[in-house]
């Protein structure tokens, strides 16, 4: 089945402590974009990637990073840097100008720093 | 700059009554779509309804409906015989083209609870 996938549902880390988060994707779609989301609030956007080894930072990218080697992968790390990493992640793609907008999301990974 | 507002936080109904979720929007961009997405608990976004910004005409699909008034710069939607399966958290989003990615601004989204 087509689709996007995150791993892990959950994580946990230690403060102090990088952790990277798996994002894939087999829609064949051009762009991937990361969210974050905390209680309450709507999602907010980390980074995006229009194409391969290509990036654009979101509203809110400090403490975060992303890479794009291939077409089906853009995983996220979220660095010591991070203030307040503990949130709900959300990976989404979308065709790019072959489409109309609309995202496709994933699962999300529940990231709790203890 | 986008702007999305959803004004209701949380809004409880018992089931079988009709609610309505609000949304309003700002850009400044003439191109540009909107989107309601559901979020259950499981934390999926579940996309709902697209509509692009030269289709003004309402659309209806079962239990659903929306209204969009580019005068109000609004994109409502409403559930008629709410039930207990529609509790979510309800997000509107924006998007503009920019390249070949879309970039969505959401709004903070809106809790409906559906009881018995």
């Amino acid at each position: 089945d087509g689709g996007i996938t995150q791993s892990p549902k959950y994580l946990f880390r230690k403060e102090g402590q990088n952790v990277t988060l798996s994002c894939e994707q087999n829609l064949n779609h051009d762009a991937m974009y990361w969210y974050r989301q905390d209680p309450g609030q709507g999602l907010r956007l980390i980074y995006y990637s229009q194409i391969v080894n290509d990036f654009q930072k979101g509203d809110i990218a400090e403490g975060y990073s992303v890479s794009r080697e291939k077409k089906e992968s853009f995983p996220l790390t979220v660095t010591s840097a991070q203030k307040n990493p503990t949130a709900f992640y959300l990976c989404a793609s979308s065709p790019g100008l072959a489409g109309d907008g609309e995202q496709f999301f994933g699962p999300g990974t529940r990231l709790t720093v203890l | 700059a986008q702007k999305v507002t959803q004004a209701q936080t949380e809004i409880s109904v018992v089931e079988k009554e009709d609610v309505t979720l609000d949304c309003v929007y700002e850009t400044r961009d003439t191109t540009y779509y909107l989107f309601w997405y559901k979020q259950p608990p499981s934390g999926e976004l579940v996309f709902l309804i697209r509509r692009n910004s030269f289709d003004e005409q309402n659309e209806i699909s079962g239990r659903y409906s929306w209204n969009f008034q580019k005068s109000t710069s609004s994109f409502n939607f409403t559930i008629t015989a709410s039930q207990v399966v529609d509790s979510a958290v309800y997000f509107c989003a924006l998007t503009i083209l920019a390249g070949t990615a879309s970039k969505l601004t959401f709004g903070t989204g809106t809790r409906l609870q559906v009881t018995l």
